[in-house]
């Protein structure tokens, strides 16, 4: 049972086009994130938010858009999607100053 | 202020040698550093975290090492094995949020 799970697994899409991905945790965890990491693998906080509330936003785009219908869920869609867009995002969860738990990631090719 | 820097980039270790990954910070506020790990299609794993009121701590054949005068902290993995080839990220947590470092290749030679 995947304690934190995010589909799809795998988007490839043209420029301009918007996309969602979807994370979901049963872990029982306040606190949700996403992540981004580039080509270079490099770990970027792109937003947080704990039971449903925005508490960080990494002056991330704002074609980038969270969203928690609940505590269990944090999505995030992207509008106009650019070349640059192209990475591997990631969802995680915890608790309050706790361990991160992150699900397997969703690879972004924006052709 | 809230960058980890990391080195090396990448590592090949023997197997059965030790493996040392080192991390530096620069802001006194961060309270709290993990060590992750991530293999190839996956998300990254805490492997040990420490806090700055300890000077190491060991788990297994992991130890991290950590010196608050220097702000400087690092991985150590003794008689590394094929199976620890994989990516390490350190982090500071610090502001409700965790700053990672720029990563670690370790391949380990069979």
């Amino acid at each position: 049972d995947t304690a934190v799970s995010q589909t799809p697994k795998y988007l490839v899409t043209q420029m301009g086009n918007d996309k969602s991905i979807k994370c979901e945790q049963n872990l029982g965890h306040d606190t949700m994130y996403w992540y981004k990491q580039d080509s270079k693998k490099f770990l970027k906080i792109m937003f947080s938010y704990n039971n449903k509330e925005l508490i960080i936003n990494e002056t991330v785009p704002n074609r980038f858009s969270p969203k928690s219908p609940d505590k269990a869920h944090l999505n995030l869609h992207i509008n106009s999607l650019e070349l640059g867009d192209s990475a591997v995002y990631f969802c995680a969860s915890s608790q309050v100053n706790g361990e991160l738990f992150f699900g397997e990631g969703s690879r972004l090719t924006v052709l | 202020q809230q960058q980890v820097k990391q080195s090396p980039q990448s590592l090949i270790v023997q197997k059965g040698g030790i493996s040392i990954i080192n991390c530096a910070y620069e802001n006194t506020a961060f309270d709290y550093f993990p060590w992750y790990q991530q293999f190839p299609g996956k998300g990254p794993a805490l492997l040990i975290a420490i806090r700055p009121d300890v000077s190491e701590k060991k788990e297994g054949r992991f130890t991290i090492s950590f010196n608050k005068s220097a702000k400087q902290f690092s991985l150590h993995i003794m008689d590394s094995q094929p199976g620890d080839s994989a990516t390490y990220f350190c982090a500071a947590e610090g502001f409700q949020k965790l700053v990672f470092g720029t990563g670690t290749r370790l391949l380990v030679s069979p």
